[in-house]
């Protein structure tokens, strides 16, 4: 169990255009999911955290209005990245959050590669 | 503010011996859990094992051990009879305390290379 999907694995796109991307957990309900951006051969830098039926609370130095979460319902997130420009490709990675024991275990997905024209 | 610092960048090991790869951290809590996740070529992030801070048995996983030393803020990973498949990214994190209100810290990571 806690499997995470996230669709498109890979998407490529023009200057100016708007890309939107989807996490759903497939076999549990998430409170809380994550999104993480990862440049290559570097670690995950945290974007914003999105708890389902409210607004995302982003990172410092994360712009709200470019990289627009939306978490409509326990299984899905959507991360929409406006207006994308090439110093937006990068890797995004999100994860799903189930409470284990004590903590909110993270279940990560496998990733989407986004490549800006 | 919660660090965590991965001072080996690279790392390499022959085939069915062991590696050690060193993580340290700095928090002023007390109540706290500590990862090691492995992300391969695929770049799917894998959980290799789990310590929590106040527990003092340290976690073992098959192959995979880590040291856990609360005093000296060290969390080491232990690979023992590495395999080729263990050839990864391994990223060493720390969840604060309260676990649930926490967000993942991540180290640098360290590239795993496991020669035959």
């Amino acid at each position: 169990g806690a499997v995470v999907s996230q669709h498109p694995s890979r998407v490529i796109c023009k200057s100016g255009t708007s890309v939107k991307i989807e996490c759903r957990s497939l076999d549990f309900q998430a409170t809380t999911m994550f999104w993480y951006r990862q440049f290559p051969k570097q670690s995950l830098m945290l974007m914003a955290t999105s708890n389902e039926g409210s607004k995302a609370t982003y990172e410092q130095g994360v712009e709200k209005d470019k990289f627009l979460i939306n978490h409509a319902s326990l299984t899905l997130s959507t991360l929409t990245v406006t207006s994308a420009h090439p110093e937006d490709s990068s890797f995004y990675i999100c994860s799903a959050g189930r409470y284990h024991s004590s903590y909110n275990e993270q279940f990560f997905g496998p990733g989407t590669r986004l490549t800006v024209l | 503010a919660q660090t965590v610092t991965q001072s080996q960048p690279e790392m390499s090991v022959q085939e069915a011996e062991t590696v050690t790869l060193s993580c340290t951290y700095d928090t002023s809590e007390s109540d706290y859990y500590l990862f090691w996740y492995k992300q391969p070529p695929s770049r799917q992030m894998i959980l290799v094992i789990r310590q929590e801070a106040y527990k003092q048995q340290n976690a073992t996983e098959n192959r995979f051990s880590v040291n856990f030393q609360k005093a000296a803020k060290s969390f080491s990973l232990k690979i023992s009879d590495s395999q080729l498949g263990d050839a990864a990214m391994y990223f060493c994190a720390f969840l604060p305390g309260g676990g649930s209100q926490g967000n993942l810290i991540f180290g640098k990571g360290t590239k795993l290379s496991v020669k035959p």
